[in-house]
């Protein structure tokens, strides 16, 4: 199962939004509503900031968003803010019951 | 307070064995389905292996099947993953992680990572 393909880098000034894309296939992203996205600070665990395409869990800020299209997930981050600076991955199901991580995206804040 | 913690990783050689350990508090872990993820230095996540919550049913990821075997001990509150003919790029920080939703096969979303255990297979 090959990573799900994410660009390497995006940018953006405070207050700013910026969209992290995640490609797969027909047989895991654009198969199941069971994409997430990860936010991971260096040293540090990863983050659950969205849950089934586009779901926040408690406590997560209104910024972030999620979305999907065909095989193709996205993230969004509104008003960028500097903590906004991190690693985010996503992963979803697949169709041979695993799961399977993006090749991470790095957001900088310029 | 939700908290996982791991331990067992260290330095091994290639062909070794090792097993992770991962002791769980502030949640009802028997109905939790709780996974490996690991992550090689400077790479990104890779997902390793999960285990059900109710029913017993194990995955595994294709590089680690047949190497590596994930257990429970529900009386005690751990995850346990047993690796063996450890290689080179088995090198990683192993995290577990506990399924968001209770009663799930454990294929949606982690909400709670420890903070990892360092593996270094060395040749």
């Amino acid at each position: 199962q090959s990573a799900l393909t994410q660009p390497a880098s995006v940018s953006g000034s405070p207050g700013q939004s910026v969209t992290v894309s995640c490609t797969g296939t027909n047989s895991d992203v654009g198969l199941y509503k069971y994409v997430s996205w990860y936010q991971q600070h260096p040293g540090k665990a990863p983050k659950l900031i969205i849950y089934e395409v586009a779901n926040r869990p408690s406590g997560v800020s209104y910024r972030f968003s999620g979305s999907k299209s065909g095989n193709t997930a996205s993230l969004t981050i509104s008003g960028l803010q500097a903590e906004d600076e991190a690693d985010y991955y996503c992963s979803s199901y697949t169709s041979s019951s695993t799961l399977v991580f993006g090749t991470g995206t790095k957001v900088t804040v310029l | 307070e939700v908290q996982l913690l791991e331990s067992g990783g260290g330095l091994v050689q290639r062909g070794g064995s090792l097993r992770l350990s991962c002791a769980a508090s502030g949640f009802a872990f028997s109905t939790y389905a709780m996974a490996w993820v690991r992550q090689a230095p400077g790479k990104e996540l890779e997902w390793v292996s999960v285990f059900s919550g109710i029913g017993g049913t194990t995955y595994y990821a294709e590089s680690v099947k047949g190497r590596f075997t994930i257990s429970r001990d529900d009386s005690k509150n751990i995850l346990y993953m047993q690796m063996k003919s450890l290689r080179a790029e088995d090198t990683a920080v192993y995290y577990c992680a506990k399924d968001f939703s209770p009663f799930g096969a454990g294929m949606g979303a982690y909400d709670i990572w420890g903070q990892g255990t360092v593996v270094t297979v060395s040749s």
